[in-house]
């Protein structure tokens, strides 16, 4: 069974940092793009970042653009998103996704049950 | 602001047909794959539909996709109260270089 289970959510101060990590199981890790993707409380999806199967990545939304990195390492299963100069406005369940393929524009599959990152004083 | 603009509800009693709108530009629906995501309350996010019109195994042929230019939709047929969710249409855009949503279509079964 596919599974990604997402942990590293808490709160955090304005300016601070927290790194959020998924763990992969049930697929061959390596042979599929990942994603972030976050909602704020009662708002709509908002993709945060994407990275290629090989680690090479795809982008990232303005909003966190300088200050969220991706990255993954395949040979542990595992997808990170580093979150620097956190902002209340970062306030979201964040999900782990699985692409569909090896690249990141074939859209997305499985989803994680997400990891809450809240960013207040 | 979302890229992709969703019609933000959507209605329909029981065994009805319902359709979902989802308009874009030339960069995403225009010339990429439309994606359906199904919400219900509380949990995480489900795909319905993926490459606008294929079903992943397990979706019933209920739910149905498609694509036209710059907008896709999403009819759902013989409508069931389990179906009240939040749908979201997605696609790549080449001018972002990532995904873009649509706002979301909050569906109620009367």
């Amino acid at each position: 069974e596919v599974q990604l289970v997402e942990s590293g959510g808490g709160l955090v101060q304005p300016g601070r940092s927290l790194r959020l990590s998924c763990a992969a199981s049930g697929f061959t890790f390596e042979d599929y793009a990942m994603h972030w993707v976050r909602q704020a409380p009662g708002k709509g999806l908002e993709w945060v970042s994407g990275v290629r199967w090989n680690g090479v990545n795809v982008g990232y939304a303005d909003s966190v653009k300088g200050r969220f990195t991706i990255s993954r390492d395949n040979a542990k299963n595992s997808l990170y998103l580093q979150m620097n100069s956190l902002r209340p406005e970062d306030t979201a369940l964040y999900y782990c996704t699985k692409g569909r393929s090896t690249s990141p524009s074939d859209g997305m599959d499985v989803w994680g049950q997400g990891t809450t990152v809240t960013v207040s004083s | 602001q979302s890229v992709l603009t969703q019609p933000p509800s959507a209605s329909g009693t029981p065994g009805q047909r319902v359709t979902i709108s989802c308009s874009g530009s030339s960069s995403n629906i225009g010339d990429n794959y439309v994606y359906w995501f199904q919400q219900l309350p509380g949990t995480a996010p489900k795909l319905l539909i993926y490459r606008n019109y294929q079903r992943p195994s397990g979706v019933p042929d209920r739910f149905s996709g498609s694509k036209s230019g710059t907008s896709a939709s999403l009819a759902i047929s013989g409508l069931r109260s389990e179906d009240e969710a939040d749908y979201y249409c997605a696609a790549w855009d080449d001018t972002l270089s990532g995904v873009i949503f649509g706002g979301g279509t909050k569906l109620t079964v009367l």
